[in-house]
């Protein structure tokens, strides 16, 4: 499964939203009914910290701006009002619960 | 917590082998597989395969056969990535991670 990931670069002013596409080359569909779609954010000098799970569950302390929708082989990760330690590299994930996993390439956020 | 602590940052020489330790904490440790993952300087997420953290059992992805092996030692909950015949290509950041993800252990190979 291919992740592919648009765009690979966003600047944001702060407090505007933005959004990221990740389209996946085959549904990420299972036959138990659960879609297996993972948004991680990499900070510059750490590590992937998840911010979503199962398209649209915010992990454990993700701030409620954060956001993820799709089905199928169409996702979006959305930040209502970017902040500024919304920097760093974000990736959406397949495989968690059928492995192996594939990530997107990165998309890279900044402030403007 | 739920938490991930990798072992330190190793400095090998091409040829030699490394074992990057990866203790689990905070849940049973038994019950969710260890993933390892690569990440080359500046580049994206490379997924290298799994350890099935009950029984042992071990996957690896296409590419990190043969030289790469996983182990773990349920006692101390603690995952291990061994990597023989180091080449200076290994130079990477390397992660555990399940859910949640270590804090990366950096392999530099170089003579």
């Amino acid at each position: 499964i291919v992740l592919t990931q648009t765009p690979l670069s966003l600047s944001v002013t702060p407090g505007q939203p933005a959004s990221i596409s990740c389209k996946s080359s085959q549904s990420l569909l299972h036959r138990d009914g659960k879609t297996d779609m993972y948004w991680y954010l990499q900070k510059a000098g750490q590590s992937p910290q998840l911010l979503i799970y199962d398209v649209s569950r915010r992990f454990s302390g993700v701030p409620d701006r954060f956001s993820g929708s799709g089905s199928g082989t169409d996702f979006t990760l959305k930040i209502s009002r970017v902040e500024a330690e919304d920097v760093g590299v974000y990736y959406c994930m397949q495989g968690m619960h059928l492995p192996p996993w594939t990530f997107g390439q990165g998309t890279k956020v900044e402030i403007k | 917590q739920v938490q991930l602590v990798q072992s330190g940052p190793e400095l090998k020489k091409p040829g030699a082998s490394v074992k990057v330790s990866c203790k689990a904490s905070g849940y049973n440790f038994t019950i969710y597989p260890v993933h390892w993952v690569r990440q080359a300087p500046g580049q994206g997420l490379e997924w290298m395969g799994w350890i099935n953290s009950n029984t042992g059992n071990p996957t690896y992805a296409q590419g990190f056969t043969g030289r790469f092996v996983f182990s773990l030692d349920k006692s101390v909950s603690t995952a291990y990535l061994q990597i023989s015949s180091l080449r200076a290509d290994d130079t990477a950041l390397y992660y555990c991670a399940t859910v949640i993800w270590g804090q990366g252990t950096l392999l530099t190979v170089s003579s």
